[in-house]
């Protein structure tokens, strides 16, 4: 049973391009949830996913970030026009039930703004 | 104040120590606490959870909560520098996870 997969590793784009980071849950897994990881400050929420719903993006910036996750398919992270202060490690976890203490991350997207 | 607080060491031991790790929190409501390890440059891994107060044993890691101080523990007995990591708590209410920003070990053969 492979484990939550996110692609690419290792992101670079300069200032103004868009990053898109891909997710894919552990199989039989319907909950994505997505962190940033900056150096110093541990993990911060970002948005939580159900398939074809965002159930809550309270820890997304209102503007140039957004997220899905379709009905077929990896969940995706896009962030528009990207900043150097987007430079972070960007994680997703799944889990199989909502609230559930059993969350399973990915090995992250490093992406660095030049 | 942060949801959940952790100092973040760096903590180093030499090998077979006992090593205490802590993680206080704010929010009462929260039910689920875990304890994740971090390899440099990998995803958390999870490593325990515990739901609401007591003591949760698993082969040489210990995980304690204390609902009446917010106060998470982490046990690591005869520690081998395989454990060097960093270590975060976190504690979920409903589908909101809160983590602490890890504290990192090292353990020196």
């Amino acid at each position: 049973n492979a484990g939550v997969m996110q692609n690419p590793r290792h992101l670079v784009r300069r200032r103004g391009q868009e990053a898109r980071l891909r997710c894919s849950p552990m199989k039989g897994h319907s909950h994505v949830y997505w962190y940033r990881q900056l150096p110093e400050e541990g993990l911060k929420f970002m948005v939580y996913l159900q398939k074809e719903n965002i159930i809550d993006e309270s820890g997304m910036p209102k503007e140039r970030f957004s997220a899905e996750f379709p009905k077929e398919g990896p969940s995706i992270l896009r962030i528009q026009q990207v900043v150097r202060g987007d430079s972070a490690a960007y994680f997703c976890a799944s889990s199989q039930i909502v609230g559930q203490e059993t969350q399973y991350f990915g090995p992250g997207t490093r992406l660095l703004v030049l | 104040q942060k949801e959940v607080e952790q100092d973040p060491g760096p903590l180093s031991v030499p090998e077979g120590a006992i090593v205490s790790l802590n993680c206080t929190y704010s929010n009462s409501a929260f039910q689920y606490f875990m304890w994740y390890r971090q390899y440099s440059r990998k995803g958390p891994e999870l490593l325990m959870y515990t739901y609401s107060s007591g003591n949760k044993e698993d082969g040489r890691f210990t995980a304690q909560v204390d609902k009446s101080s917010k106060y998470i523990s982490l046990f690591i007995r005869d520690s081998q520098p395989s454990d060097s990591a960093t270590y975060l708590c976190a504690a979920n209410t409903g589908n909101q996870f809160y983590f602490g920003t890890g504290t990192s070990l090292t353990v020196i053969p």
